[in-house]
Formats: C-alpha cells, sequence, structure tokens
C-alpha cells in the first residue's frame, strides 16, 4: 500500500543535540511538507519542497533545516537553534503544486519529540 | 497571509447528537477540505470540496462548499464515540498557493 512513513514514532532529545526526523513517501508525490503541531493547536508549516533538490521555508523554519535528495525522502533535522523543538512533527506530501494533485495532502502518523 | 477561523474550537457532546462546525476565510477560495486527526495520528482526509455550493456526504459526514467561496461547514450526523478527535478544515486560493489550516475544532464524545 502507498502512504508516509515517519520515524522514529517517539523520541527523546537532551538540549543542545541536534536530531533527524526521517519521512519516506511511496506515493510518487513530487511535493512534500513539514508541520509542527502544538498541543490544542493547529498545523504551522516549517518546511516544504516541491520538487527534488528544491525546498522553501515555511512560517517557522527557524532552528530547522531540511534536504531533498531523493523524491521520496524528505528528512527534517531539528537543530540545538530551535529554542522549543518538543512538539508533535508531521510529514505529509501531495502532488505537484500547479496540479490538481495538489489539493490533497497525505500525512504521515507524526513523531513526537521530547527535549529533556 | 491567509487566515482561516475555524468554530467551535472544542465540542464536548453526547453520543447520539448531531455536530456543527465551519471555517470561514480572509478571501476566496477553490478548494475546501476537512480532516480529522485521531490522538497520536496523522490528519485523514474525510471530504473534498472544489466547487461552490458543493455538497458532499461521507457516510454521517457531510460537508458543504459556501456559496461565497469564502466558508465551508461539516455536519456530524448521529455521532459515536470514535469521533472523538481533532478536525481541521482546510482551503486553497489557486493553483500554486499552498493549503491554510484552520486551527482545528476538538470533538468530545460522552457515551
Amino acid at each position: 500500500d502507498g502512504g508516509i512513513t515517519q520515524s522514529p514514532k517517539y523520541l527523546f532529545r537532551k538540549e543542545g543535540q541536534n536530531v533527524t526526523l526521517s519521512c519516506e513517501q511511496n506515493l510518487n508525490h513530487d511535493a512534500m511538507y513539514w508541520y509542527r503541531q502544538d498541543p490544542g493547536q493547529g498545523l504551522r508549516l516549517i518546511y516544504y519542497s516541491q520538487i527534488v533538490n528544491d525546498f522553501q521555508k515555511g512560517d517557522i523554519a527557524e532552528g530547522y533545516s531540511v534536504s531533498r535528495e531523493k523524491k521520496e525522502s524528505f528528512p527534517l533535522t531539528v537543530t540545538s537553534a530551535q529554542k522549543n523543538p518538543t512538539a508533535f512533527y508531521l510529514c505529509a506530501s501531495s502532488g505537484h503544486y500547479l496540479s490538481s494533485g495538489a489539493n490533497v495532502l497525505t500525512f504521515g502518523a507524526g513523531s513526537r519529540l521530547t527535549v529533556l | 497571509g491567509q487566515q482561516l477561523n475555524q468554530s467551535p474550537q472544542s465540542m464536548f457532546i453526547q453520543e447520539g447528537e448531531d455536530v456543527s462546525m465551519n471555517c470561514t476565510s480572509s478571501s476566496i477560495f477553490n478548494t475546501w477540505l476537512w480532516y480529522k486527526q485521531d490522538p497520536g495520528e496523522g490528519p485523514v482526509l474525510l471530504i473534498a470540496l472544489y466547487k461552490a455550493g458543493e455538497l458532499t456526504s461521507n457516510g454521517r459526514l457531510t460537508a458543504q462548499f459556501g456559496i461565497t467561496r469564502k466558508d465551508s461547514f461539516l455536519n456530524i450526523s448521529a455521532s459515536i464515540p470514535s469521533d472523538v478527535g481533532i478536525y481541521f478544515c482546510a482551503g486553497r486560493e489557486n493553483a500554486g498557493n499552498m493549503l491554510t489550516f484552520g486551527g482545528g475544532t476538538r470533538l468530545m464524545v460522552k457515551p
């Protein structure tokens, strides 16, 4: 079955450490996204990528970095510069941004990061 | 930037009751989507709307694309405990624009 796989599901980090969250999709989607969700809050866009080897900052990119070396993969690194990294992180993908397939985002199951 | 106001923020209802929630935008959208997020999971698409006035059902769920194209509504009939979760609306102006998400409606159902 096609879908998006995020790993790990739960991650604990000490202050000052960088961590990388994995996101892999086998939907042959061009675009991929990372969102952050805080308790009781909506979704805030961190980074997105419309095509391989290209990505754009979202609304809250500070303290995060991404890469898009392969169509299937869009890892997110939470750096030590992120002041409040404890949150639920969601990866999503969609069709090409100019196509009707871009209308619908498919989400992964999320990764919960806790900073100790 | 875009803003989507989703209301209510939360609802606590009795099993069997009907539920209504809505989203309003500051500009015209060409696409409206409704997602449900179960606790600890990613959002799952419930209904997609692409035309003003469109009314679409998915089981006990019914969503409408407002005539003004600035709002959308989601109704759940005869709620059951598994309806618990957060419901998000999302909208898109045109091709090339990002989806904008509402703040979510947290639904709690008392058996």
